[in-house]
């Protein structure tokens, strides 16, 4: 099915673990992104890449990492895991015009 | 920096009632603009989306919203809302930066 694919779905880590979230899309779109999600607060921008090979910091960047592997694949690194990093977190992508984003079905992430 | 505000947090109505959900955005520049929605446990889906043309824009399940340039307002509007309709709605920002912003979210709440 096309579209955007994020694994694990649910994850509970401790304090000071690390994990990497994966994302990849089948639609050739140029753009991903990395959102986290908090109540009242909306979707927050963590890292994006405009393209293969480029990324950049969105709203909220610290306490994370990103690859872009290849032009399908963005990939979001927790080194060191705190609770204030306990969210729901999406992937997306888009098109070189950004005229439409698609976004996966998220990865409810909890730090104890 | 982008910023898009939705005035409305938590808004409860009965089945029937006319829904207008308000969005404002801070940049003065050509924009696209988006509206989400979330239904409970679910990733985001589009509702509309407004880039050049008609300022007033229809989207899915009889939604629609109208792009008011001078108030730099998008606000979402249906004439009679369905319990189906309970969900959380986003506004969203593009400005051509390949960055989505988006609002603080607000949750509808419809009872039947």
């Amino acid at each position: 099915n096309a579209g955007v694919t994020q694994t694990p779905k649910f994850q509970v880590l401790k304090t000071g673990q690390s994990m990497t979230l994966q994302c990849a899309q089948d639609m050739n779109h140029n753009s991903m992104y990395w959102y986290r999600q908090d109540p009242g607060m909306g979707l927050r921008l963590i890292y994006y890449s405009a393209s293969e090979g480029t990324t950049d910091k969105g709203e909220v960047p610290n306490g994370y990492n990103v690859s872009r592997l290849n032009k399908r694949e963005f990939s979001l690194r927790l080194e060191s895991a705190a609770p204030s990093q306990t969210s729901v977190y999406f992937c997306a992508s888009s098109d070189q015009f950004n005229y439409g984003y698609t976004f996966g079905s998220g990865t409810r992430l909890t730090v104890v | 920096a982008q910023s898009v505000s939705q005035h409305n947090h938590h808004v409860i109505l009965s089945e029937a009632a006319s829904l207008e959900l308000g969005c404002n955005y801070s940049y003065g520049g050509t924009v696209n603009l988006f509206w989400y929605v979330q239904y409970p446990g679910q990733h985001l889906q589009l509702l509309l989306k407004y880039f050049s043309g008609d300022p007033l824009v229809k989207g899915i399940k009889g939604f629609e919203a109208e792009f008011i340039k001078s108030k730099f307002s998008f606000n979402l509007r249906k004439p009679s809302v369905q319990w189906s309709d309970t969900a959380e709605y986003f506004c969203a920002v593009n400005a051509y930066t390949g960055k989505l912003i988006f609002g603080q979210g607000t949750t509808l709440q419809v009872k039947p």
